[in-house]
Parts: C-alpha cells; structure tokens; sequence
C-alpha cells in the first residue's frame, strides 16, 4: 500500500506545454512538499504546504504552481514548459509534531521536455 | 550555496567489511541530520536520523555519529552487504529557523558493496 505516490511515472512533453504532476499520500501527514533533482543529482526543496497552506516557495519561477486541494494532495502545475524544466520531481509528506522529523519520498516523476 | 556536502561521489566496499559515508556542512542552525537511501527510479527513503543535541544514533546495522564542533556527521554500516549498494543522501533541517521540515541534501555517494 504506496504512502506516497505520484502520478505520472515519466512525462515526455514539448516545449510551451503545459502539464501537471499530481501527489497523494495516506499517511495523515499535514505537511507535504515538492523537490527537484536537476541533472547534476541535487535535491532541492521547491515547495512546501501545510494543511493546504503554502509555507515556503524557493524562489521557484512563476510558471510552477502548486495547488492543494486538500492536505492529502499536493499538485504541480508548470506553464510554458522549458528544456531547463527537465528533471525528476519529488513528492514528500511529513507529519506535524512540533518536533523534527523524516519525510517520506514518492517514486518520482521523470519530466522531460524536448 | 552548497549548505550540505558529500565530497565522496562514490564508494566501493567489500561484502562484510564497513562502509563509512561522510558529510559536512556550514549552517550552524542546522538541528536535525537524516541520511537517505535511493535505489535508482525510486524515491529516496529514510535511513536514520541524529538529533544535534545526540552525538551518536544506532540502527541495528547503521550508526550515525555527529560532530558539531566540526560540522562533520558520518554514516557506518556493518557489516555491508549487497543489497546496501545504492545512492546515500545526507540531509539536515533547522525547523527553528525555517519552521518547517525543509530538507537541504548533499549531493549524494553512490555505495557500491561486492561479494
């Protein structure tokens, strides 16, 4: 029974689509967020909601957009799709304790823009 | 600003014998290390972790040490096996700072372990 799980696996698109990667998880967490892994294999925080509420935007461009419909789902909406958007996008949910804690990680989704 | 760093891309053990991964970073606000293990086309997934007030944490096989003083955290498993051969992210948080669980990862180490 997948924690986290993303959807699509892979995304083959072409420049100036638009397209969505959508994010689930049944952990009960409160709190979930996006990562990029860019080519050179860093892992860098995009986005992070709490109960629906974004909380930190890491100077992402514009054309990124997450959208929570409720704290179970976190999606990603990218406008104007550019080769530099080429990545593999992480999923993440974390429970809100007030005390630190360990993400759990979706399988990723593999965007390529050509 | 590379806050986290693996300076090791890549590590080779042999079965059996321990496999030591190591880590530094700058930010001092950093409370809370995790180390993450990711198999190609998965996710990464939670290892252990170190609270900064600990300087030692153990898992069965995995122990993780942390050196505050010198910004230095390290990961040992033993004895290593086959099926530990994959990519070991570092990651720390500083949730007073950013009041969030926010990950900031190194760059990762590929461990390879043969029989």
């Amino acid at each position: 029974d997948t924690a986290v799980s993303q959807t699509p696996k892979y995304l083959v698109t072409q420049m100036g689509n638009d397209k969505s990667i959508k994010c689930e998880q049944n952990l009960g967490h409160d709190t979930m967020y996006w990562y990029k892994q860019d080519s050179k294999k860093f892992l860098k925080i995009m986005f992070s909601y709490n109960n629906k509420e974004l909380i930190i935007n890491e100077t992402v461009p514009n054309r990124f957009s997450p959208k929570s419909p409720d704290k179970a789902h976190l999606n990603l909406h990218i406008n104007s799709l550019e080769l530099g958007d080429s990545a593999v996008y992480f999923c993440a949910s974390s429970p809100w304790t007030g005390k630190n804690t360990e993400a759990f990680f979706g399988q990723g989704t593999r965007l390529t823009v050509v | 600003d590379q806050q986290v760093k693996q300076n090791s891309p890549s590590l080779s053990v042999q079965e059996g014998r321990i496999s030591i991964l190591n880590c530094d970073y700058t930010n001092s606000m950093f409370d809370y290390f995790l180390w993450y293990k990711k198999y190609p086309a998965e996710g990464p997934t939670f290892l252990i972790s170190i609270s900064s007030i600990k300087d030692k944490n153990e898992d069965g096989r995995f122990t993780v040490f942390l050196n505050k003083s010198a910004k230095h955290l390290s990961l040992h498993i033993v004895p290593s096996q086959p099926g530990d051969s994959a990519v070991y992210f570092c990651a720390a948080s500083a949730r007073k700072s950013y009041n969030t669980d926010k990950l900031i990862f190194g760059t990762g180490t590929r461990l390879q372990v043969f029989p």
